[in-house]
């Protein structure tokens, strides 16, 4: 079972350049999100969708961009990285059982903007 | 506002009990969770609990809830060295809008000592 599968798992970007990170799960879930996680800090929420078509801002949306044009992936675009875009970045999908939200994470994208 | 805090370390001697423990802000959250996070990976659900509950009990995993106090704690009987990770709180509001929306913690990091 694939799951919630990130690619690439590190990268070291210049200041200003552009890059997109890849999330793709095969659970059929609509709910798909993105996060980054600074160290000693929780999970920050960038951007989340409902279904494919459709996105929203989280916390923290600014400098990204997404886009959902199938239900299983997700990609996270960084347009002109800044060092304060360095982080790990965990994508997420999720679906509800009868009460209650369930999160299933990738495993993480580690990102270096120097 | 909406606020998850936690102690941000715990060392423990294996076959001790771990306690981990967590306030939140948000009144109105419906489900608090405890995600387990290990090295180089993303996070996982480990427990959760509906906030009409004070106590839910899965196998070594015990989970207290004091509404009143807005204090969630997690307890780890006989915690083992494949128990060290770092372990996020998170609560997340039932219908809100913005689908979707956990608020995470800091992150405790629990050591277990052989």
């Amino acid at each position: 079972n694939a799951g919630v599968t990130q690619t690439p798992k590190f990268r070291i970007l210049k200041i200003g350049q552009s890059m997109t990170l890849q999330c793709t799960q095969d659970m059929n879930h609509n709910y798909m999100y993105w996060y980054r996680q600074d160290p000693g800090m929780g999970l920050k929420l960038i951007y989340y969708s409902v279904g494919a078509g459709i996105t929203d801002k989280g916390e923290v949306p600014n400098g990204y961009n997404v886009s959902r044009s199938t239900t299983e992936d997700f990609p996270l675009r960084l347009e002109l990285a800044a060092p304060s875009q360095t982080s790990v970045y965990f994508c997420a999908s999720s679906y509800w059982d009868r009460v209650n939200e369930k999160l299933f994470f990738g495993s993480g994208t580690q990102l270096s903007v120097l | 506002g909406e606020d998850v805090e936690q102690s941000l370390f715990l060392s423990v001697r294996e076959g001790d009990s771990s306690v981990i423990n967590c306030t939140y802000t948000d009144s109105s959250s419906t489900y608090l969770y405890w995600y387990k996070q290990e090295p180089g990976a993303g996070l996982q659900l480990l427990t959760y609990i509906f906030s009409n509950m004070d106590m839910k009990q899965d196998q070594r995993l015990t989970v207290l809830l004091n509404k009143k106090d807005k204090h969630l704690s997690l307890r780890i009987a006989d915690t083992q060295t494949g128990d060290s990770a770092i372990y996020f709180c998170a609560e997340t509001i039932h219908g809100s809008s913005n689908t979707g929306k956990l608020i995470f913690g800091q992150g405790t990091t629990l050591q277990v000592k052989p």
